[in-house]
């Protein structure tokens, strides 16, 4: 079944790690996306990719770094440089352009103590 | 001000109620998606619209552009209903970017 997935669903880490967080997508997408959920607040963007070997900042990029080498995977590392990297961390893929839906995956709950 | 704005931010119902999510944006727009998020987390697109009315069941989304405003209804509600549902629209100036309201959270109890 094509689909996006995201692993682990659950991550502990301590501060000052850093962590990767993996997104393998099997729609041949072009197009994906990182963004990070908190209480009360919507999605925010954190990095996005158009084409491989090639991505953008988002919103709040900081203390966040991403690569883009294989169309399947957009795997995303929280360093220790981001400041409150507790959240809920959601990959999302679509084809190229502004005119399609975003397909989600399951998410990852990264919690740093 | 955040430029997509939903209303209500919770929303209690009794099984079998109609129901209205309303969201509001305040900027110019090339698409609005809606989005249900159930508790696990997970995501999935409802509707994408850009003008008009679409209809997916006992859910329908409608627009209106001149009014920048968009609602999310839901005729005889079930518990299974019940999640957060999220308004995004894609600007204009952002190619592919989504920005995204805060959410809504949905019960609908038996």
């Amino acid at each position: 079944d094509g689909g996006i997935t995201q692993s682990p669903k659950y991550l502990f880490r301590k501060e000052g790690q850093n962590v990767t967080l993996s997104c393998e997508q099997n729609l041949n997408h072009d197009a994906m996306y990182w963004y990070r959920q908190d209480p009360g607040q919507g999605l925010r963007l954190i990095y996005y990719s158009q084409i491989v070997n090639d991505f953008q900042k988002g919103d709040i990029a900081e203390g966040y770094s991403v690569s883009r080498e294989k169309k399947e995977s957009f795997p995303l590392t929280v360093t220790s440089a981001q400041k409150n990297p507790t959240a809920f961390y959601l990959c999302a893929s679509s084809p190229r352009g502004p005119s399609y839906e975003q397909y989600f995956g399951p998410g990852t709950r990264l919690t740093v103590t | 001000k955040n430029e997509v704005e939903q209303s209500p931010q919770n929303l209690t119902a009794q099984e079998g109620e109609f129901i209205t999510i309303n969201c509001s944006y305040s900027v110019g727009i090339s698409a609005l998606h809606w989005l249900q998020q159930h508790p696990g987390g997970g995501i999935v697109s409802l509707f994408m619209l850009s003008s008009g009315k679409k209809k997916h069941g006992r859910l329908i989304a409608t627009i209106n552009i001149q009014e920048k405003h968009s609602s999310l209804h839901i005729t005889a509600s079930h518990p299974r209903d019940s999640a957060v549902y999220i308004c995004a629209v894609l600007l204009e100036t952002s190619g592919s970017r989504l920005t995204f309201g805060e959410g809504t959270q949905l019960t609908v109890n038996p």
